[in-house]
């Protein structure tokens, strides 16, 4: 069984860089894409982007200027960056994994972190 | 952007009820719509995906169908565990997009 793990600060002051890791056990990080998804608290589901095992990303343009994806397949890892925080950065952030190389509807899912922009 | 509008937003309805909800696209998407399930704390967990394929281990009782821009996700008889919020999701653009959700309790 597939299972991912976010992990990094849950507090980060505004103006400063956003970082964390998602781990993934129980199979290979290679062939799928990997995403990052955040929820505001009481609000909906915002994809973040996604990196592909080779290193292949897409961002989404509202956040394009401020994100990175990167990925380490040694250690089954991707993670993400977000740059230039506010509080309307607050939100629980999930990552998951895409279907297949076709489809990337969310099928695995880690159980989210909630990070809080706050000084 | 493709924008997805879920309706109802929210929904009350009662153990046994059959309970539908609409995803309408703004632009075509195909069959490339997914729908999901999120209890209170919890990650969303898929439940159909390119519109009517039944994720494995899910109830048959819950549907899903449409193409296209309109979309339906129907539950045929709600179980006190199906009360959650419910979200489509399109694949058919990037960027990937959800709709705002469609909240179910319990009557």
């Amino acid at each position: 069984q597939v299972q991912l793990q976010e992990s990094g600060p849950g507090l980060v002051k505004p103006a400063e860089t956003l970082s964390l890791i998602c781990t993934v056990s129980g199979d290979s990080i290679s062939g799928y894409h990997w995403s990052w998804i955040r929820q505001p608290p009481g609000k909906g589901l915002e994809w973040i982007g996604y990196i592909y095992s080779s290193g292949s990303t897409d961002y989404n343009p509202s956040l394009k200027s401020r994100v990175t994806i990167s990925v380490d397949t040694s250690k089954n890892q991707f993670s993400l960056n977000l740059s230039s925080v506010t509080a309307a950065d607050t939100a629980v952030y999930f990552c998951a994994r895409g279907l297949s190389r076709n489809y990337n509807f969310f099928d695995f899912w880690g159980q989210g972190t909630l990070v809080t922009v706050s000084s | 952007d493709i924008q997805l509008t879920q309706s109802p937003s929210f929904l009350s309805a009662s153990v046994g009820d059959r309970v539908t909800i609409t995803c309408r696209a703004s632009q075509g998407i195909s069959s490339y719509l997914a729908w999901y399930q999120q209890k209170p704390g919890k990650a969303p967990k898929l439940l159909i995906q390119v519109a009517s394929t039944l994720q494995s281990g899910v109830p048959s009782r819950f549907s899903g169908s449409g193409s296209g821009t309109e979309f339906t996700l129907t539950i045929s008889s709600l179980q006190p565990e199906d009360f959650a919020t419910y979200y489509c999701q399109q694949i058919n653009n990037y960027p990937l997009t959800f709709g705002g959700g469609t909240k179910v309790e319990i009557k």
